[in-house]
């Protein structure tokens, strides 16, 4: 069965540190992979998501993943954060073709400003 | 504005009572699905659809259904709830399966004692 891996559950940065947040998946065909945000009080929303192409990703507010193939690893990174980026990350895939999308336990950030 | 909505947003119930958790977009989506979302776990998938009146199983659906008799609709039903079922409950859209953008409702939280 498909699963997907996030190492860290809690996460605490200070201001303009680096972030990387792993991501493991098990899942031997082709997949779309995708990272959304939960922030305090809202929605899931997506941050960004890979599918084919170029194996890194950018999506909004200066997040980036990188999908390696041979790892079965989608891990995120911000080169520097802000305390506006506390919130839930979570790594989400789904078969290429197919409906079912298997989420990640999530990763709970905390910025020190 | 394109939503999720979702009602209610909040319900203390009992144990045995039949409840309905209603989930409705205005995006002319194809595909909805409702999760749970549990500490630890991250989003687990109950039920999705992939069009009126076609609906599938998730991950976890023991204990709920769901009907979708609208596009822009998708009831998550519980016909006897119990205390294992206390949870977050989100529901999602997309255009359709595999790499499409879900969009996520603002979830409703339901506690059963």
């Amino acid at each position: 069965a498909q699963s997907v891996s996030q190492h860290n559950h809690h996460v605490i940065l200070s201001e303009a540190a680096s972030l990387e947040l792993g991501c493991n998946y098990s899942y031997g065909g082709t997949v779309n992979l995708f990272w959304y945000v939960q922030y305090p009080g809202q929605h899931l929303q997506l941050l960004l998501k890979y599918f084919s192409g170029d194996p890194l990703v950018k999506g909004i507010k200066g997040f980036e993943a990188e999908f390696i193939k041979s790892k079965f690893s989608f891990n995120l990174r911000k080169p520097s954060v802000q305390w506006s980026d506390t919130a839930e990350y979570f790594c989400a895939v789904n078969e290429a073709g197919g409906f079912k999308t298997i989420f990640g336990a999530g990763t709970r950030l905390f910025v020190k400003a | 504005e394109a939503q999720v909505t979702q009602n209610p947003r909040y319900l203390i119930t009992v144990t045995g009572k039949k409840l309905t958790v209603t989930c409705s977009q205005n995006m002319n989506h194809e595909y909805m699905s409702w999760y749970r979302q549990d500490p630890g776990l991250g989003l687990r998938q109950i039920y999705y659809s992939m069009n009126v009146e076609v609906t599938d199983k998730g991950d976890v659906p023991e204990g709920y259904k769901v009907s979708r008799k609208e596009k822009r609709n998708f009831p998550l039903i519980l016909e006897s709830p119990s205390p294992n079922q206390t949870s977050l409950y989100f529901c999602a859209s997309s255009l359709g399966q595999g790499l499409a953008e879900q969009y996520f409702g603002p979830g409703t939280r339901l506690t059963v004692t």
